[in-house]
Order: structure tokens, then C-alpha cells, then sequence
């Protein structure tokens, strides 16, 4: 496609589920980063993909997040046992060049 | 981590200009973004500017950048009430262990009156 995709769009779930949300990013981009937005705040660095490796993993908030990236293309962030803290719209985005970096509309997390 | 601060709410008359402000703590930067949300959307990139200029111009929106001052600033000549939107000032971090992260503000929302 032509831009980054990201989906579901939006996810409700209750608490203590797992949820997996799911980026597609624009086709050649070698590099892939996730970003959480809470309700009235910036965005906030959960993890950065070079390839698949994740050089990057210090954003993440607790070890019941995970993302994995394979093929260089589709990355999956995971959480586990979802707590209400973690409902926010979680951002993907894709670069081929480091400074620019093109974002997908999110996907709504809703933990009840 | 690097901080990145800019005011909340900006409220304008449509035709008039708009100007959003940034400031920023990391003096290596060098790239320094504007991104638009409209509302239930992903983050749009606007523009960026690289740390060795001091304006970017394009079309109707003009960055000035005062590295000095660590001050960034947006600028929306003529706005339009489809310019209402949060707009964020990010830094790039581009050295190290961090390289490739963003840093946002929490966004200024605009609204522009008719």
C-alpha cells in the first residue's frame, strides 16, 4: 500500500487479556518504530526495528510487552495480561532514512 | 531523555496567522519535525527542518528554528478552519543507543474560529 497500515483499529478488551496489534509498514522501509499515545499526551518511544533486530528495546514500559518483526516487513506488538494503564492509541511508524519517519492512524486500545 | 515542550491550546481568526511555539533541551538535534493530528487520524508529517538552517519555508507554513534559544516555531500564514488540529513538535535523537527516536511535545491544540 502507500502509506503505513496498522490494524485493528480499534481493540477493547478486558483486563488481564492478551492483545496483539498488528503494523504493515510501507513497502522498503528497512526501519520500524512503535510509539504509545496516553489521552492528552505526546507520543512516547515504546521500540525501534532496524531489519527484524530490535536494537532498541528500552522504551518498553514492562516485560509484558514484546514486539517481534519478521520478513523486514510486518512487526506485532504484544501485550500481555493488559492493565487499564495501558489503553492508549499505539502508533506505528516506517523510514528508509532515519530522519523520516512516515506514521500509520493507530490502533485504539481500550482495556476494561 | 530529551524534553520537548510546547503550549496546549492556540485559538485563531480564520485568515489570520498562526504561530506555534517549541522548545526543546537537546542542543545536538538535528533534525527538528512539525506533525499534524486531526482528529481519530495518525500523526501527518508537516515539515522538518535540519539544525543548520534558521528557516524552512513551504507554501503557506514557515519554520523558524533559533538553535540558541533551543526555540522552534511553526508558523500557518492565512489559516483555515481545516487547520484546526493538535499539531507536535518532535526532536529526532541521533546518536548512540537512541538513535532514530522521537521526542514529542504534548501538542498544541488549534482551533481556528470562522
Amino acid at each position: 500500500g502507500a502509506g503505513v497500515s496498522q490494524s485493528p483499529s480499534n481493540k477493547v478488551t478486558e483486563k488481564g487479556k492478551d492483545v496483539e496489534l498488528r503494523c504493515d509498514p510501507i513497502s522498503g522501509h528497512t526501519a520500524l518504530y512503535w510509539y504509545r499515545q496516553r489521552l492528552g499526551q505526546g507520543l512516547e518511544f515504546l521500540i525501534y526495528f532496524q531489519g527484524n533486530s530490535a536494537p532498541d528495546k528500552s522504551g518498553l514500559p514492562s516485560d509484558r510487552f514484546s514486539a517481534e518483526r519478521t520478513g523486514e516487513s510486518v512487526s506485532t506488538l504484544t501485550i500481555q495480561r493488559t492493565q487499564q494503564e495501558d489503553s492508549a492509541v499505539y502508533l506505528c511508524a516506517s523510514s528508509l532514512q532515519y530522519n523520516e519517519q512516515f506514521f500509520g492512524p493507530g490502533t485504539r486500545l481500550t482495556v476494561l | 531523555g530529551e524534553d520537548v515542550e510546547q503550549s496546549l491550546f492556540l485559538s485563531v481568526r480564520e485568515g489570520d496567522s498562526s504561530v506555534i511555539n517549541c522548545t526543546y533541551t537537546d542542543s545536538s538535534s538535528t533534525y527538528l519535525y512539525w506533525y499534524k493530528q486531526e482528529p481519530g487520524a495518525g500523526l501527518q508529517l508537516l515539515t522538518y527542518i535540519f539544525s543548520n538552517m534558521d528557516m524552512k519555508q513551504d507554501q503557506r507554513l514557515t519554520v523558524l528554528l533559533n538553535k540558541k534559544d533551543k526555540h522552534l516555531s511553526l508558523r500557518i500564514a492565512d489559516t483555515q478552519t481545516g487547520d484546526s488540529a493538535i499539531y507536535f513538535c518532535a526532536e529526532l535523537a541521533d546518536r548512540g543507543s537512541t538513535l532514530g527516536r522521537l521526542y514529542f511535545g504534548r501538542g498544541t491544540q488549534l482551533t481556528v474560529w470562522p
